[in-house]
């Protein structure tokens, strides 16, 4: 499986900032996926990273406020933007690789998150 | 869309006794079911998954059933030890439906030695 890491680990940050995620992959995967994990709470799809072209977002959120990029097959970042409180949030980037099961659900990887705090 | 229930939310056992985690989807075209395993301060961590044509699967301490007429699939993990004590995570995804992960409410394991 591929390694993915994240930067920062953890910030606190004040309310009306905006706060950019990274997530880096040591090889080139299809797919890279953003997800917000609230406090206790489960895990929710905020939006697909598309290589080269503007993310695809889940209902509930939009690119003014979630805005990310992804120049290539190995690296994405994630704003965090205009921050509230209840952005207070782990946010997780995963990654899945088509190849070999093109047509098929494929195994999905996550990163070690962001832990972010709005004060 | 998908809806995904899992049960209990919260499982304590003793060391060496099995752990039985069950969700229900709602989405009859579903057909890729993986569990996820997240400690403490660390992101999700793929441990099993079952694919739709299948109904069972094992890894070593660890299984997973499904059946798709109910729609409903389960996790077992057998001689549990301290360190499976987690959060699990049920999630289901269909075909063409590439990172759209639906997961359940998670369930905190806890295993006492």
């Amino acid at each position: 499986s591929a390694v993915i890491s994240q930067k920062p680990s953890r910030d606190i940050c004040q309310r009306g900032t905006s706060l950019t995620i990274q997530c880096q992959v040591d090889s080139q995967v299809t797919m890279m996926f953003w997800y917000r994990q609230q406090p206790g709470q489960s895990l929710t799809l905020i939006a697909t990273a598309n290589q080269g072209s503007e993310a695809t977002y889940e209902s509930g959120f939009v690119i003014d406020k979630f805005p990310i990029s992804r120049p290539n097959l190995t690296f994405s970042t994630l704003t965090v933007s205009n921050m509230s409180p209840e952005d207070s949030s782990i946010y997780l980037c995963s990654v899945e690789d088509l190849e070999g099961l093109a047509f098929f659900g494929n195994e999905q990887f996550f990163g070690p998150g962001t832990r972010l705090t709005v004060l | 869309g998908e809806n995904v229930e899992q049960h209990p939310s919260t499982l304590s056992v003793q060391e060496g006794d099995s752990a039985v985690i069950k969700c229900t989807y709602s989405d009859s075209a579903s057909n890729y079911f993986p569990w996820y395993k997240q400690e403490l301060g660390k992101g999700p961590q793929l441990i099993i998954d079952i694919r739709s044509n299948v109904g069972e699967k094992k890894d070593q301490r660890i299984a997973v059933t499904l059946n798709k007429t109910a729609k409903h699939f389960s996790l077992h993990i057998t001689e549990t030890q301290p360190e499976d004590s987690a959060v699990y995570f049920c999630a289901a995804s269909r075909e063409t439906s590439y990172g759209k992960l639906t997961f359940g409410q998670g369930t905190i394991l806890t295993v006492h030695p």
